[in-house]
């Protein structure tokens, strides 16, 4: 079934430990997003990029880096980890040819202890 | 700047009843709007999307959404409810941002259907 793949699942990781979320998209769309989604402020955006090779800043990318080696993957690392990073990650993909019609993954829950 | 108002934070139906979740809108020109939900544990799904013409969009499940550039909203509405359409609903507004499609969300409504 084509669609977006986020692994892990969930994930306990220690304040200051470095964390890469996986995202892989198998539907050849150009642009993808990374969101995360906190109780009472929705979804905000971290990062995206609208082609391979090319990324760019959401609304909240502090502490946050992503790489767009190929289409079809879209990693979103943390580099030292701190507790308000707690939250549940979503990636996103969407085509140019239909334009803002999102296909989501079933995102990452993350707990930074 | 745009932005998205969901004032019900948590609605509760009883099922077969009829079902409208609000939504207010601000952006300065026609908005492309949008309607997502969301199960427990589970990712955003498309339901219904505006981007012009007939201001009464039908989406999936039996779902409609209906513009109104007047009062600045994107109500969602469907006139009987089933169980399994309880969930959290967002609603959206889009435009094309500093080179990207800049997507806004809402805070979400949790719907409960009660038997």
């Amino acid at each position: 079934i084509a669609g977006i793949t986020q692994a892990p699942t969930s994930q306990i990781l220690a304040a200051g430990r470095r964390m890469t979320l996986r995202c892989t998209q198998d539907m050849r769309h150009n642009a993808m997003y990374w969101y995360r989604q906190d109780l009472g402020l929705g979804l905000r955006l971290i990062h995206y990029s609208n082609t391979a090779g090319t990324t760019g800043k959401g609304e909240v990318p502090d502490g946050y880096s992503v790489s767009r080696a190929n289409t079809d993957d879209f990693p979103l690392t943390l580099a030292s980890a701190v507790p308000s990073q707690t939250s549940v990650y979503f990636c996103a993909s969407s085509d140019s040819t239909d334009s803002y019609g999102y296909t989501f993954g079933s995102g990452t829950r993350l707990t930074v202890v | 700047a745009q932005s998205v108002t969901q004032p019900d934070i948590h609605i509760t139906v009883s099922e077969g009843a009829s079902l409208e979740l609000r939504c207010n809108y601000s952006y300065g020109a026609t908005p492309y709007l949008f309607w997502y939900v969301q199960s427990p544990g589970q990712g955003l799904q498309l339901l219904l999307k505006y981007f012009s013409g007939d201001t009464l969009v039908q989406g999936i499940k039996g779902f409609e959404a209906e513009f109104k550039r007047s009062q600045s909203s994107f109500n969602l509405r469907k006139p009987s409810v089933h169980w399994s359409d309880a969930a959290e609903y967002f609603c959206a507004v889009g435009s094309n941002s500093g080179g990207y499609q800049k997507v806004t969300f809402g805070t979400g409504t949790k719907l409960q259907v009660i038997p």
